[in-house]
């Protein structure tokens, strides 16, 4: 299996603050890589697909970045509504993976 | 707009087969480039790929759950099912539906169903 890790496991950060989120996988997975948000009881909600495609309908400020086995989130200017856990997830081999995920808390 | 909706017991008894359907509404379970996938997410842990079906007939599971799982579909229900053989309270856990788009990612996801493997 391809391992998925992400880096910070927890972040505080504050409304306006550019942040950045790093996964690495385990091997080189080319760009099949995406991003996902969850909040708390609610299912996750795919932001990035293919390492740095913006879903449709989610904002500008989300941004993924990388390819072969490092990759990067970034929230260019953090909201309010942005405090939440983000996993990333490969698609590049079976059995699909997920990373730790990492908990966006507010400062 | 696809809408997702996982329904199935809400408990189910150890060495017992855990069953849960997900009603797809809004799309064609049998049109486009879809996989149909299972995802699970134990209480204050991360998410696990449980599998997925294509309504052409092709599935894969994941083999950490040494060939327990089953994943069907039924076009004429516009639905798709989750059969987790011989559970155990390791099995406890929010499971998922979601439509993977071309076996790529998750585009679609239900709103989750808490399943609680208890005597």
């Amino acid at each position: 299996d391809i391992q998925m890790t992400q880096s910070p496991s927890s972040l505080s950060a504050s409304v306006g603050d550019r942040v950045t989120i790093t996964c690495r996988a385990s091997q080189s997975i080319s760009t099949y890589l995406n991003w996902y948000q969850q909040k708390p009881g609610k299912a996750p909600k795919l932001l990035i697909y293919a390492a740095s495609s913006l879903q449709s309908g989610v904002p500008s400020r989300f941004s993924g970045s990388g390819s072969g086995t490092d990759f990067t989130l970034t929230i260019s200017s953090l909201q309010p509504e942005d405090f939440a856990t983000y996993y990333c997830q490969q698609s590049y081999s079976f059995p699909r993976t997920f990373g730790q995920g990492t908990k966006l808390e507010i400062k | 707009q696809v809408q997702l909706q996982e329904s199935g017991p809400g408990l189910v008894k150890p060495s017992q087969t855990l069953s849960l359907t997900c009603t797809v509404s809004g799309a064609s379970i049998s049109s486009g480039s879809y996989y149909w996938s299972w995802i699970r997410q134990p209480a204050g842990k991360g998410l696990e790929w449980i599998g997925h079906m294509y309504t052409g007939g092709s599935t894969n599971y994941n083999p950490s759950l040494k060939s327990r799982a089953t994943i069907s579909v039924d076009t004429s229900k516009n639905q798709f099912s989750l059969k987790l053989s011989s559970v155990t309270a390791a099995d406890t856990a929010v499971y998922y539906c979601a439509r993977e788009e071309g076996s790529l990612w998750f585009g679609a996801w239900g709103q989750g169903t808490l399943v609680t493997v208890s005597s």
